[in-house]
């Protein structure tokens, strides 16, 4: 167990719908990072925040959003869902992430989104 | 886009027998980090190397590291049913966002 939560584990929405993905990092944590992982694209990092602020962007869609609360839960957004979007999706923490520092990042179980 | 690139994609052995995966990567790095991943699971951190170390051991995982071929190892000694799963490794270029390859697969049966 890594310490890291995410809900839900399964997601199965129509397209055009939105859905909200939540990840608690391990305590202590600071840093909070989403990625996606698809059969075509592999393992993607999406966007990272620091403390509550957003601190990297990766390949992340203008339909998707995400944000980082003051108790340092994490939600992402993902909006106008295509089919392409069915994806596992996982959130992982760190305790740094800064530039310059050592970043072993602790994953959570993921949330498996199917759009039908 | 991947910047690690495992080799072989899949890799298939008998308990008991030593599994080698290879990494390359493209860019500088601050680090180079494992991850194990069983079937549709989250991905299990298994060592982390710095980029100004060339070995780390850590029980029967074995990681080398060569900064000037951008290249790394991951050696399982004596592999067991229980390490069949799929071995990402992954870049750390600036404390931010890791970049993962697209992984090996490694099955190994009884």
């Amino acid at each position: 167990d890594s310490g890291v939560t995410q809900t839900p584990k399964h997601l199965i929405t129509a397209t055009g719908q939105r859905v909200t993905l939540r990840c608690s990092p391990r305590s202590g944590d600071l840093s909070v990072y989403w990625y996606q992982q698809s059969l075509d694209q592999g393992l993607q990092f999406l966007i990272q925040y620091y403390n509550g602020e957003e601190r990297a962007k990766g390949n992340i869609l203008e339909r998707f959003s995400a944000q980082q609360f003051p108790d340092l839960h994490s939600e992402l957004n993902l909006s106008s869902l295509e089919l392409g979007d069915s994806a596992l999706y996982f959130c992982a923490s760190s305790a740094r992430g800064l530039a310059g520092s050592y970043n072993e990042q602790f994953f959570g179980p993921g949330t498996r989104l199917t759009v039908l | 886009s991947q910047q690690g690139e495992e080799d072989p994609q899949a890799l298939s052995i008998q308990e008991g027998e030593n599994a080698t995966m290879n990494c390359s990567y493209k860019t500088s790095i601050n680090n180079l980090q494992w991850y194990r991943q069983n079937s549709g699971r989250g991905l299990v951190h298994l060592i982390l190397i710095r980029s100004n170390e060339r070995e780390k051991h850590s029980g029967r995982l074995r990681v080398t590291l060569d900064t000037s071929k951008k290249s790394s190892s991951l050696l399982i000694t004596a592999s067991r049913a229980a390490d069949t799963a799929s071995y990402f490794c992954a870049t750390d270029e600036a404390g931010t966002a890791l970049i993962f390859g697209k992984g090996t697969t490694l099955s190994v049966s009884s």
